[in-house]
């Protein structure tokens, strides 16, 4: 079946540093959504992106999506500590593949 | 943004025994729901998809007597664990969408934590 891996599994930076997880499809995806998911907390929905290629912004998150559809990767730029938790990648539009997930630690 | 509700957040039954797990949408009808389990620090797996009049359709591995799934209303799904073992311990999520929303973005409840001792 269709798999949907992350790197890295964990990262742990200071605050200000800069953030990157990538996500990898085994199969070409129709779309991917991003969530993340607070210690403790459910998962809370980001973004969707469906065009191949599509660059998004979210103030100091950058969300791609490769041009094969199979990978795409979240960027957060000078990290703060609200920033802390696990993001997910998902594919599919209701019925959803979760990627494996990167938790993110964040320290002052 | 639409809001899921979980019932209960947190429960601990004994080997042998059945638990409901409630989940509502609060102002939105939901035809569809999804129920997934989340283990300590691993990624959601997605159990069976909720159908609001119909059987519940279940993904591959997932024994379908053991977890019962009822969709009876638009805004009401339930799991039901029957005959828990310890094994079955684990965050049961539950998720739902607007029709209304373009992106299908999934609105999730707070989640379920089942221990079975």
């Amino acid at each position: 079946g269709q798999q949907v891996m992350q790197i890295p599994q964990y990262q742990h930076v200071q605050e200000g540093e800069d953030f990157t997880t990538y996500c990898n499809s085994s199969t070409t995806l129709s779309n991917i959504q991003w969530y993340k998911q607070r210690p403790g907390g459910h998962p809370v929905f980001l973004i969707q992106l469906v065009k191949s290629g599509e660059v998004k912004k979210q103030k100091r998150l950058t969300f791609q999506f490769g041009e094969a559809k199979k990978n795409s990767s979240l960027h957060i730029t000078a990290t703060q500590t609200t920033d802390v938790g696990t993001y997910f990648c998902a594919g599919g539009f209701q019925k959803l593949v979760f990627g494996t997930g990167t938790r993110l630690l964040v320290s002052p | 943004g639409a809001v899921v509700s979980q019932h209960p957040s947190r429960v601990i039954c004994k080997s042998g025994t059945s638990v409901k797990i409630e989940c509502r949408s609060l102002d939105f009808q939901a035809t569809t729901m999804f129920w997934y389990r989340q283990f300590p620090k691993k990624s959601l797996m997605l159990m069976a998809t909720s159908n609001e009049g119909s059987k519940a359709t279940y993904e591959q591995g997932v024994e379908k007597d053991k977890f019962l799934i009822n969709h009876a209303s638009l805004t009401l799904s339930t799991l039901t664990v029957t005959s828990a073992h310890p094994e079955d311990s684990s965050f049961y999520i539950c998720s739902a969408s607007p029709e209304y929303t373009p992106s299908y973005e999934q609105y999730f409840g707070p989640g379920t934590r089942l221990t079975v001792t």
